[in-house]
């Protein structure tokens, strides 16, 4: 069963530049897209961006200027990086694995979430 | 980018009830469309991928249907767990939208 789990720091002032991290378990990171996901409290769900195991990334537009996303698949982990945090980056912070099916792409395994609040 | 507009964002109903939400996408997705289910505190989990296949697990009286810009999920017959909310997200063309998340309470 794959598992994937979230960690980092749970408080980042603003200006500061976010980190979590992603270790993925039960499964081989090769051949996958992996994606970051977050969501404010109480509200909807923004794609942030994915990496493929090679390397090769995708990032949302709104985002791209401050987004990194790295792998490192000898420690089957890949990372977010959000530079110059504000408030409105506030959210809980899901990783999750793409599964494709032809040409049909979906996320059918997430972590449990990484609550990350913005203040200082 | 394609906007995902649920209908409606909250929906009332009682075990054995059946029930549809609707998601309506600002263009053409073809059938890109995947059904997410989320309880409170927890991550989503995949329903329906591709418009109206089943992801392995779930149980049937998930139904996905539709194609282009008109989609709904039904349940058939609600059950206690299915209280939940749910989301729809289109994986035609990066950035890859949600819908904004349709509540489904007792």
């Amino acid at each position: 069963q794959v598992q994937l789990q979230e960690s980092g720091p749970g408080l980042v002032k603003p200006s500061e530049t976010l980190y979590l991290t992603c270790t993925v378990s039960g499964g081989s990171i090769s051949t996958y897209y992996w994606s970051w996901i977050r969501q404010p409290p109480g509200k909807g769900l923004e794609w942030i961006g994915y990496i493929y195991y090679s390397g090769s990334t995708n990032y949302n537009p709104s985002l791209e200027s401050r987004v990194t996303i790295s792998v490192d698949t000898s420690k089957r982990q890949f990372s977010l990086k959000l530079n110059s945090v504000t408030a409105a980056d506030t959210a809980v912070y899901y990783c999750a694995r793409v599964q494709n099916s032809g040409t049909y792409y979906f996320h059918d395994y997430w972590g449990q979430g990484a609550l990350v609040t913005v203040s200082s | 980018d394609i906007q995902m507009t649920q209908s409606p964002s909250s929906l009332s109903g009682s075990v054995g009830d059946r029930v549809t939400i609707t998601c309506r996408a600002s263009q053409t997705i073809n059938s890109y469309l995947n059904w997410y289910q989320q309880k409170p505190g927890k991550a989503p989990r995949l329903l329906i991928y591709a418009a109206s296949t089943l992801q392995s697990g779930v149980p049937s009286r998930f139904i996905g249907s539709g194609s282009g810009t008109d989609f709904t999920l039904t349940i058939s017959c609600l059950q206690p767990e299915d209280f939940a909310t749910y989301f729809c997200q289109q994986s035609y063309g990066s950035p890859y939208t949600f819908g904004q998340g349709t509540n489904l309470e007792i």
